[in-house]
């Protein structure tokens, strides 16, 4: 069973197109994230969701914008594309502070990888 | 602020022998976690070993072991018996207790020679 999936795993669009990457956890966790990987391999947090609240949002343009109709999703949504959007996103999701043992723990799914043409 | 550096951008090591990854990182916190994730060419991240800062006792899974200095702010990996399948990036992460956030270092590119 896959833990933090996310769709699509590939997407290539025209700079200016508005797109989303769905994020889909079953691991009965609370707490979902977005973070960005740049072409230098280096990984940033962008967002943190906690029971469908915003907890963490770092500047990021706001041409994206996060949604989450529930606990068990995060998805991302990206107005007006730029050449500079083009990386691998990643979903990750873990327990709230203090409700499990593994709670600090951050569990990632497969990666989104953006192409704007 | 936090950081989190990983000063070796690539290794190398031959099969079946011993490589340690170095990390350090900057926090004034005193309770907080350490990782190292692993991101195969696949690029799923994949949790390799967690270590809480309270415990001195270093944490071990398998062939992976790390090297805790909380002084010195250090979190190194070692990978024993290395394999062809341990070929990857490896990033050091850093979360604070009370924050959400994973800050990661950069990466060091791990090449497993057969």
């Amino acid at each position: 069973d896959t833990a933090v999936s996310q769709t699509p795993k590939y997407l290539v669009t025209q700079m200016g197109n508005d797109k989303s990457i769905k994020c889909e956890q079953n691991l009965g966790h609370d707490t979902m994230y977005w973070y960005k990987q740049d072409s230098k391999k280096f990984l940033k947090i962008m967002f943190s969701y906690n029971n469908k609240e915003l907890i963490i949002n770092e500047t990021v343009p706001n041409r994206f914008s996060p949604k989450s109709p529930d606990k068990a999703h995060l998805n991302l949504h990206i107005n007006s594309l730029e050449l500079g959007d083009s990386a691998v996103y990643f979903c990750a999701s873990s327990h709230s502070p203090g409700l499990a043992p593994d709670t600090d723990t951050q569990y990632f799914g497969p990666g989104t990888r953006l192409t704007v043409l | 602020a936090q950081t989190v550096t990983q000063s070796q951008p690539e290794m190398s090591v031959q099969e079946a022998e011993t490589v340690t990854l170095s990390c350090t990182y900057d926090t004034s916190e005193s309770d907080y976690y350490l990782f190292w994730y692993k991101q195969p060419p696949s690029r799923q991240m994949i949790l390799v070993i967690r270590q809480e800062a309270y415990k001195q006792q270093n944490a071990t899974e398998n062939r992976f072991s790390v090297n805790f200095q909380k002084a010195a702010k250090s979190f190194s990996l070692k990978i024993s018996d290395s394999q062809l399948g341990d070929a990857a990036m490896y990033f050091c992460a850093y979360r604070a207790n009370r924050d959400d956030k994973i800050i990661f270092g950069k990466g060091t590119r791990l090449h497993i020679l057969p």
